[in-house]
């Protein structure tokens, strides 16, 4: 069956970085993309971005373009997320989900691993 | 930017339909999607391309589109339906837009 399991909840300080894993496993890893979406607390779903885990092509939710870096790491099934310059705003349930295509190239998602708590405070 | 616009809360009586729709002007050229999230759990894909249900998600969900609209219902509304839901689409340039949610509430 298809998991993705989410590295463990972190604290930072404003102006820190933060890297986030999403372990997959159950499907081919590289047939697939992973999408991050965020969630602060109380709030609703916002989408962050997407990479290719077959080639590494990245897109960029615009208003996190210069401070998110998505990786993979094909040799695990792992996706990677790293957001820098953290600030209070940026507390919120980050969570990785499986990205699939629709027939207009779009990106929809059918699996998410468990969210990963991330709070931001002096 | 692109908004999906969704109302905040829809509260319905056990075994009654609920329905929960979402506006937004690229409906009409992108598919819909819509997820279930409870408290404290990640969300979990009910309805693909505006009216398909995933396997294992109960027939008492579906999606139904019509011009800038499109509609969750669900039937026959159990207890543990009571939760968050979302809708997802994307604008024109295909970049994910999730609306702001739907809290249901079964009385």
């Amino acid at each position: 069956q298809v998991q993705l399991v989410q590295s463990g909840a972190e604290v930072k300080k404003p102006g820190a970085s933060v890297k986030v894993s999403c372990k997959a496993s159950g499907y081919t890893f590289t047939s697939y993309g992973i999408s991050w979406v965020r969630q602060a607390p109380g709030q609703g779903l916002e989408w962050m971005g997407w990479i290719s885990a077959y080639n590494g092509n990245t897109n960029y939710a615009q208003k996190l373009q210069g401070r998110v870096t998505m990786t993979t790491d094909t040799s695990t099934s792992t996706a990677y997320m790293e957001l820098r310059s953290l600030r209070s705003d940026d507390t919120a349930v980050y969570y990785c989900a499986r990205a699939k295509l629709d027939d207009y190239e779009s990106y929809y998602f059918d699996y998410w691993g468990q969210g990963t708590l991330v709070t931001v405070s002096s | 930017s692109y908004e999906l616009t969704q109302p905040p809360s829809v509260s319905v009586s056990p075994g009654q339909t609920a329905r929960i729709t979402c506006s937004g002007d690229a409906l009409p050229k992108q598919y819909a999607y819509w997820y279930q999230q409870k408290p404290g759990q990640a969300p979990v894909l009910v309805i693909y391309k505006d009216s398909e249900r995933p396997s294992g998600i109960p027939e008492r969900f579906s999606g139904s589109s019509s011009g800038t609209t499109v509609t969750l219902t669900i039937s026959g509304v159990q207890a543990e339906d009571e939760a968050d839901y979302y809708c997802q689409s994307a604008d024109s340039s295909g970049t994910p837009v999730f609306g702001g949610g739907t809290k249901l509430t079964v009385l």
